[in-house]
């Protein structure tokens, strides 16, 4: 059973460049959140995607976007890079509330941007 | 922004001797979980308290929570060098669907 899965795991950007980070969830997951956890700190949400909407935000500018797709997989983006924007990103899964839900997170390893 | 502190922001320890980190958070809450991270690595999820509940254990893991001072807990016994990473607790607030708000972590060091 695979678990949270997510590309690249490192890549290297330029400031004013875009970016696309992918997660595939948890097998029998249907929520995708991502986190942005900059060097020394705690992860920080970003948004919250189910049934293909974004469903909350987090503090974050227009610049971050993403996008669930029908088998569940996600995509964040951040255009007009920053040097602030550099960080880990994680993306978590997790099944809808309910009986089979124990209201905790699945990590991915990360994807870790570097804005020069 | 984080929800809270985390206390103390690193610890280090000998192996053997039990670990305990605190957690103090702002608003009220559904519930809290204590989550660990290798260096630069995903979190793993270690343990869930809801805010009915005052204390929890997981084998090595003991939790405790107190919401009337808005805080928590993690004791971790015998510890082990495998024990190193860094714990963070995280909050989910009462109304909002699984967005965990997470504390500035404490990084915990087992000597061997």
């Amino acid at each position: 059973d695979a678990g949270v899965t997510q590309s690249p795991t490192h890549l290297i950007k330029t400031r004013g460049q875009q970016v696309t980070l992918r997660c595939s969830p948890k097998s029998g997951h249907d929520t995708v959140s991502w986190y942005q956890q900059a060097l020394g700190q705690g992860p920080q949400f970003i948004f919250q995607y189910y049934e293909e909407e974004e469903r909350q935000r987090g503090n974050f500018p227009d610049r971050f976007s993403g996008h669930q797709f029908p088998n569940y997989s996600s995509e964040l983006n951040v255009n007009a890079l920053l040097l602030g924007d550099s960080a880990l990103y994680l993306c978590a899964s997790s099944p809808l509330p309910g009986l089979a839900s124990t209201g905790e997170l699945f990590f991915g390893e990360g994807s870790r941007l570097t804005v020069l | 922004s984080q929800q809270g502190e985390e206390d103390p922001q690193a610890l280090s320890i000998q192996e053997g001797e039990n670990a305990t980190m605190n957690c103090s958070y702002k608003t009220s809450i559904n519930n809290l979980q204590w989550y660990r991270q290798n260096s630069g690595r995903g979190l793993v999820h270690l343990i869930l308290i809801r805010s009915n509940e005052r204390e929890k254990h997981s084998g090595r893991l003991r939790v405790t929570l107190d919401t009337s001072k808005k805080s928590s807990s993690l004791l971790i016994t015998a510890s082990r060098a495998a024990d190193t990473a860094s714990y963070f607790c995280a909050t989910v607030a009462s109304g909002s669907a699984r967005q965990l708000t997470f504390g500035s972590g404490t990084q915990l060091t087992v000597l061997p």
